[in-house]
């Protein structure tokens, strides 16, 4: 399967670590890329390559993989963080992007 | 400073065609692969097609292969996506992105609303 599975929502408390996942059989061969979005704005590069961050991008935002499975973590959460999170990859064949149905992060 | 604009997008009718256009700067557009993401009102990202940079290889979403066509012109930095027999779930936010082996940058979106 190409699908890549992603919970719908999750919280965190101002300050505390949160983890957003992403499963799917693709993410044994590729890396996946998660991105930030904010209501009414454009997708926001967070991490690619796994766990990489473009610059400006915080520290505290990190990635990692385990099997099928694709993790992005926000240690010590700021209300800013507060938004959509997507993850990609690519299918079997290379040449197709697939997108998880996003998470919902609420930070308290 | 890269830059990403759409625009084309707009209120058609259920059969209808519309070509959205997304005009680059601040990089060298011939040098990059290019993709059209599309969100629905309220709902998550979903992939619709890409083009390599001499346009030698185009792939489209399955459900949108034979209806939408993409297509770039280097000497214009501008990237295209006619869109044929649109259809009420074709209605979205439509960006372009570029691609650096991930998708790097965005534009901000143009909105495609299909209704009769």
């Amino acid at each position: 399967s190409s699908e890549l599975t992603q919970g719908p929502g999750v919280s965190v408390a101002l300050g505390q670590t949160v983890r957003i996942t992403c499963q799917g059989d693709n993410l044994k061969n590729f890396f996946a890329t998660w991105y930030q979005q904010k209501p009414g704005q454009a997708p926001i590069l967070v991490i690619y390559n796994e766990n990489n961050r473009p610059s400006g991008i915080p520290d505290r935002f990190s990635g990692s993989r385990s099997g099928n499975t694709a993790s992005l973590t926000i240690t010590g959460a700021q209300a800013e963080d507060e938004a959509d999170y997507y993850c990609y990859s690519r299918d079997r064949s290379g040449n197709h992007l697939v997108f998880g149905g996003g998470t919902k992060l609420t930070v308290l | 400073e890269v830059e990403l604009v759409e625009s084309g997008g707009g209120l058609v009718t259920p059969g209808g065609s519309l070509r959205l256009s997304c005009a680059a700067s601040g990089f060298t557009f011939s040098n990059y692969k290019m993709h059209w993401v599309r969100q629905a009102p309220g709902k998550g990202l979903e992939w619709v097609s890409s083009i390599s940079t001499t346009s030698i290889y185009i792939y489209y979403a399955d459900k949108m292969r034979g209806r939408f066509t993409i297509s770039r012109d280097n000497a214009k930095n501008s990237l295209y996506l006619q869109m044929n027999s649109l259809r009420v779930e074709d209605t979205a936010v439509y960006y372009c992105a570029r691609d650096m082996g991930e998708l790097d940058y965005w534009g901000q979106g143009t909105l495609v609303t299909v209704s009769s």
